[in-house]
């Protein structure tokens, strides 16, 4: 069965770096999310991006994040600048066109900011 | 704010018992509702997905939506230990471009 996967699983920067997290979404899908879940909170929406631009960004997704699709299978979360609070599990999903509200998720990469 | 609330549990069953999850939201135009299964420490599972009000079955699982009460719940039949774990309700926003989840109910199933 097709799989979302994400890497890598776990990734440790310091305060200030820049951290690229990947995905390469379901081969037939054309929809493309980000979440991200803080220890113990709730999963909250981050970008959602369709046909190589931004279909909608919530309030955490500000100029210290950007996405890029730089390929046929990639899908890219960038963090400039990381704070502490960046800190948290990353998913990555994606849904079909003939079945666009059901979304798939990646195993998830855990960024830990020192 | 657009909201989605489940009460937060533990909520205990036995196995072999029915155990039932509930969950509200606040956008009254949200048209697909989802229910996911998080175990600890792992990504969200898509178990169960309505668009219609009433009841739509899967197996042991069975979603039912009331959009009049802006009402979600998932029933699991048959409980085992296996389904052990966080649900979350999931509610996709009007423009079908975001999932606003709930904080999730967690389900204990003992043997």
């Amino acid at each position: 069965e097709p799989e979302v996967t994400q890497t890598p699983s776990h990734q440790v920067t310091q305060m200030g770096q820049e951290v690229i997290l990947r995905c390469v979404p379901i081969s037939n899908h054309l929809y493309f999310y980000w979440y991200r879940q803080i220890l113990g909170q709730k999963v909250e929406f981050l970008v959602s991006f369709y046909n190589n631009e931004i279909s909608e960004k919530s309030e955490i997704f500000d100029d210290q994040f950007s996405v890029e699709r730089p390929d046929g299978s990639n899908f890219t979360l960038k963090i400039r600048s990381t704070k502490l609070e960046d800190s948290a599990m990353y998913f990555c999903a994606s849904s079909g066109q003939g079945s666009r509200n059901e979304q798939y998720f990646g195993p998830g990469t855990r960024l830990t900011v020192t | 704010q657009k909201e989605v609330e489940q009460n937060s549990g533990p909520l205990s069953v036995p196995e072999g018992a029915i155990a039932s999850l509930n969950c509200t939201y606040s956008d009254r135009g949200s048209q697909s509702f989802f229910w996911y299964r998080q175990y600890s420490g792992k990504s969200p599972e898509l178990i169960m997905f309505i668009y219609s009000n009433g009841d739509k079955e899967d197996g042991r699982f069975t979603a039912q939506l009331n959009k009049a009460s802006q009402y979600v719940s998932l029933l699991i039949r048959d409980s085992q230990p296996s389904d052990s774990a966080t649900y979350l309700c999931a509610v996709e926003n009007q423009a079908g471009t975001a999932l606003i989840f709930g904080k999730g109910t967690t389900l204990s199933v003992s043997s």
